[in-house]
């Protein structure tokens, strides 16, 4: 079976300096692992996606994630925030053959100006 | 594209009665996804289909619940008889492909309470 733990519920950082939203996995096998966005009264939207091809991938907005299979981990960096990030990140692995995505309970990001 | 829209946005309804939302895909999109999110939490799988067959439900969905997608196109989510513990924004979501890395597209969701 596939799951993923957010370490932390809320992260609160300054604008302008480094953004990190931790996630681990569990995965029977190679899995897919995603980031998810959800602003405000605004749908999910995809960040970025690990489909070992390349253990660093990068997103969208500055945003990137590294994989790392020793460790189970795949957390999310940024390395300046911006008061616009402010949102609601949820860490995804995809549930095998049917693409279901099973989701994390969530980091709510804050930035302070 | 146009984005996966859902109607209604809001849903209030008193305990016992039926609703039904619907939720328009991105056209030419062969999966359509239902998820439910309550407050604090992630989303969590409820049903899926592949063009117009249900292919899996998840033991979320009690038999109070029902999902069709007809043509293919649009689907539809009904909870009958429904209950306080039911309130939660149900979302719908769509992808291209069946591919397991496929990027899902969801929609703003339906937020419904029970009161």
């Amino acid at each position: 079976a596939q799951s993923v733990t957010q370490l932390d519920s809320h992260v609160s950082v300054s604008e302008g300096t480094p953004v990190l939203l931790r996630c681990n996995y569990s995965s029977s096998y190679s899995p897919s692992l995603f980031w998810y966005v959800q602003h405000p009264n605004k749908g999910l939207q995809l960040l970025l996606k690990y489909t070992s091809a390349a253990t660093l991938v990068k997103g969208i907005n500055g945003f990137e994630a590294e994989f790392k299979k020793s460790e189970t981990s795949f957390h999310l960096t940024k390395p300046s925030a911006h008061m616009s990030d402010a949102a609601e990140y949820f860490c995804v692995v995809s549930g095998g053959a049917t693409n279901k995505l099973i989701f994390g309970t969530g980091t709510l990001l804050a930035v302070q100006p | 594209d146009t984005g996966v829209s859902q109607n209604p946005r809001h849903k209030i309804t008193k305990r016992g009665q039926n609703v039904t939302f619907r939720c328009d895909p991105i056209s030419e999109h062969n999966r359509l996804y239902w998820y439910r999110q309550t407050l604090g939490q992630g989303p969590e799988f409820l049903t899926y289909f592949q063009n117009e067959a249900q292919l899996e439900k998840s033991r979320l969905l009690s038999d109070r619940f029902s999902a069709e997608r007809p043509k293919g196109s649009f689907s539809t989510l009904e909870i009958q008889r429904t209950e306080q513990g039911d309130s939660a924004m149900y979302l719908c979501a769509s992808s291209r492909t069946a591919a397991t890395n496929e990027k899902l597209f969801f929609g703003s969701g339906t937020q419904l309470s029970v009161l």
